[in-house]
């Protein structure tokens, strides 16, 4: 099946910092990709649908201006969290949907990324 | 608006049969996901069901009735490695995935 990549798997940063978590589609081309977050047993918040060269969607109450997403070719995303403060420590998941095949629109996800801001 | 129920927690025994049932109401509608998700890791894919009816994989089958804004994730000779939460997903009209809250499955021995 279709893999996705995530980077870092893990990450400890400071408050105020900014940290970057990159999405990749390994296999496929994927025109859209999708963040989420998830807080401790709760389930997925999708935060923002990000097409392949334009602006990423926002759900409502995500902060565009802190959670900036790049989705700069068929194959990357990225997404930034700016200014990180400790209520932004939560599991973030990426997925991508693949075009090129199938009528299921499944999502692919990446392992997702674990974020802890001290 | 849209929602997807589905109970939050199940309890069974191993070897035996589970099933997890999900409603949905969703503006349009472009099918019904089921996902597996162990504690601490991304979710994987199990099913999609866009027609009524029911879908064998395996040990796992996915039931859809389209009228009745239902499904279902039906687990047999249930193993302890099936210990996740199952997560419920449908699409909309956008092709949005509006998920569940997920159901913990328990298993024991």
């Amino acid at each position: 099946g279709a893999v996705v990549s995530q980077h870092p798997s893990r990450v400890i940063c400071k408050s105020g910092t900014s940290v970057k978590i990159e999405c990749r589609s390994l296999d496929f081309q994927a025109t859209t990709m999708f963040w989420y977050r998830q807080f401790p047993k709760q389930s997925l918040m999708l935060m923002a649908t990000s097409n392949e060269g334009s602006k990423a969607t926002y759900e409502q109450g995500v902060e565009k201006d802190k959670f900036l997403i790049n989705h700069a070719s068929l194959t990357l995303s990225t997404l930034t969290v700016t200014s990180a403060h400790p209520e932004d420590s939560s599991f973030y998941i990426c997925s991508a949907r693949d075009h090129g095949g199938g009528d299921s629109y499944e999502q692919y996800f990446g392992p997702g990324t674990r974020l802890t801001v001290t | 608006g849209q929602n997807i129920d589905q109970p939050t927690e199940m309890t069974a025994t191993e070897g035996a049969i589970v099933q997890i049932n999900c409603t949905y109401q969703t503006s349009g509608f472009n099918g019904l996901f089921w996902y597996q998700q162990h504690a601490g890791e991304a979710p994987t894919f199990l099913s999609y069901n866009v027609l009524d009816g029911l879908e064998e994989k395996g040990r796992f089958s996915s039931f859809l009735s389209r009228s009745k804004g239902y499904s279902y994730l039906l687990l047999k000779e249930l193993q302890m490695k099936d210990s996740a939460s199952y997560l419920c997903a449908a699409m909309d009209s956008n092709y949005q995935l509006i998920w569940g809250a997920g159901t913990k499955l328990i298993i024991k021995p």
